[in-house]
């Protein structure tokens, strides 16, 4: 198993619909998990956070983690078409602190 | 809000030729990476660098390639002899220095090899 993985997609969903984004971890990556978005030929851009079991709301968007299971999932509420982007789940490994990203989802936003 | 900055943004160059490409991280991050992503893939790591040392580095990061801080300010990766396989986006990354906070991204450098 990768240490962090992600479908590739690309994940299509109507505007105004809620995109759903998940992500699996290995045993090897520790409690704290990001979501990036990187928008073609862009970097990628912190959007959250989380680090305990859970659910964490920031606006339209919601990380959910869940230890047990070893996911991580992205809730985009009210989907906009400016949200197509790529979204890269990234964890960190226990002990040695190292950052690992999934290959990224790219999701489309259709108007 | 404080970001990591990189320059130039654009670097053309001619194959064999040593390019160096720059970052200003976070002013008070003490963690730095640099990744690499070729057109249409995913971002790979190349290197991370703590305390003046090289922390961790992938296979990508093979001899032709060297970081340093030169000051107490800058990050730099410096590809020795350039190859067309080389051409991406190459992004630097910093953190802080306690454990579990996120990285934050610079615009990246896209260099590309002729």
């Amino acid at each position: 198993q990768k240490e962090v993985e992600q479908n590739s997609g690309p994940l299509s969903v109507p505007e105004g619909a809620i995109a759903s984004l998940n992500c699996t971890y290995s045993d090897r990556v520790s409690q704290s998990f990001f979501w990036y978005r990187q928008y073609s030929g862009k970097s990628p851009e912190l959007i959250m956070s989380i680090y305990s079991n859970g659910d964490k709301e920031d606006g339209r968007f919601t990380a959910q983690l869940n230890k047990a299971s070893q996911y991580v999932s992205l809730l985009i509420r009210d989907s906009q078409p400016s949200d197509s982007a790529t979204y890269l789940c990234a964890g960190i490994t226990s002990g040695t602190y190292k950052y690992i990203f999934g290959t990224g989802t790219r999701l489309k936003v259709l108007a | 809000e404080p970001e990591v900055t990189q320059t130039p943004s654009h670097q053309v160059t001619q194959m064999g030729q040593e390019v160096i490409l720059r970052c200003v991280p976070i002013s008070n991050h003490l963690y730095f990476y640099w990744y690499r992503q070729i057109l249409g893939q995913k971002v790979e790591f190349l290197v991370s660098f703590y305390n003046n040392e090289i922390s961790e580095k992938s296979e990508i990061f093979d001899d032709q390639f060297s970081v340093e801080r030169p000051d107490g300010s800058n990050f730099t990766l410096k590809i020795r002899s350039t190859k067309l396989e080389d051409s991406a986006m190459y992004f630097c990354a910093s953190r802080s220095g306690t454990p579990y906070q996120p990285q934050h991204f610079g615009d990246g450098t896209r260099l590309s090899i002729l």
